[in-house]
């Protein structure tokens, strides 16, 4: 498996600028899970879906930032307009299970690092 | 609110053993895990304690007491590529009522030799 496939690795943008942040997950997962990192605040999770439908959203920081699972095999996290206190990694991660023990055991992509100038 | 408290940095020689220590305050609990990330890597799964006890995965151990709210990690035999950053991460019941994860903010493991 290929495990869990983000893009753009890296984005640099102005502030203003809209920001698309894609996610793939594993294959079989039906739990997927939007995590913003920063030095300051740590790793904080943003929203996460099962079966493709948002649960719970209440991470997200504000109206600018916005995210879809049109299949079980994409999701978009997007900010629009970009602020550089946006400026983190961005990480996409999914498990499945999660009334099971494994639902603990969550497998991340390597992360969109997004420069807000 | 959730709180989970852990050092920031821990400094150890090749060869030790080091424990990672966490404690946490939260609304419910659904158990106990640990992730490893290397610098300007992804977070990757450790273990996970749901019950009172030892958890051993080969050089890894991990422990919980759910009457203390208290966990810790255990690294034998540190290598230097142990050198890395450990997070402790519980799920927990946010104000929706939904249980995903907590993490701490992260220990910071240097292996020197």
């Amino acid at each position: 498996d290929a495990g869990v496939i983000q893009s753009p690795r890296h984005e640099v943008t102005e502030m203003g600028q809209e920001v698309t942040l894609r996610c793939k997950p594993i294959s079989g997962h039906d739990y997927l899970f939007w995590y913003r990192q920063t030095m300051m605040r740590g790793l904080e999770l943003l929203i996460y879906f099962n079966n493709n439908v948002p649960i719970d959203d209440s991470g997200m920081p504000e109206d600018r930032f916005s995210a879809k699972m049109p299949n079980a095999s994409f999701s978009t996290l997007k900010i629009q307009p970009s602020e550089p206190r946006d400026s983190a990694v961005y990480f996409c991660a999914s498990t499945n299970n999660l009334l099971g023990d494994s639902y603990n055991e969550q497998f991340f992509g390597p992360g969109t690092r997004l420069t807000v100038l | 609110g959730q709180s989970l408290e852990q050092p920031s940095e821990v400094t150890a020689v090749e060869g030790a053993i080091v424990q990672i220590n966490c404690t946490y305050q939260t609304s419910g609990f659904y158990g106990l895990s640990w992730y490893q990330q290397h610098d300007g890597g992804a977070p990757t799964f450790l273990s996970y304690n749901g019950l009172d006890g030892l958890e051993e995965t080969g050089r890894f151990s991990s422990f919980l007491s759910r009457s203390d709210s208290y966990g810790y990690l255990l690294l034998q035999e540190l290598q230097m590529k142990d050198s890395a950053s450990y997070f402790c991460a519980v799920r927990a019941v946010w104000n929706s009522g939904n249980t995903p994860l907590v993490f701490g903010k992260g220990t910071r493991l240097s292996v020197i030799a």
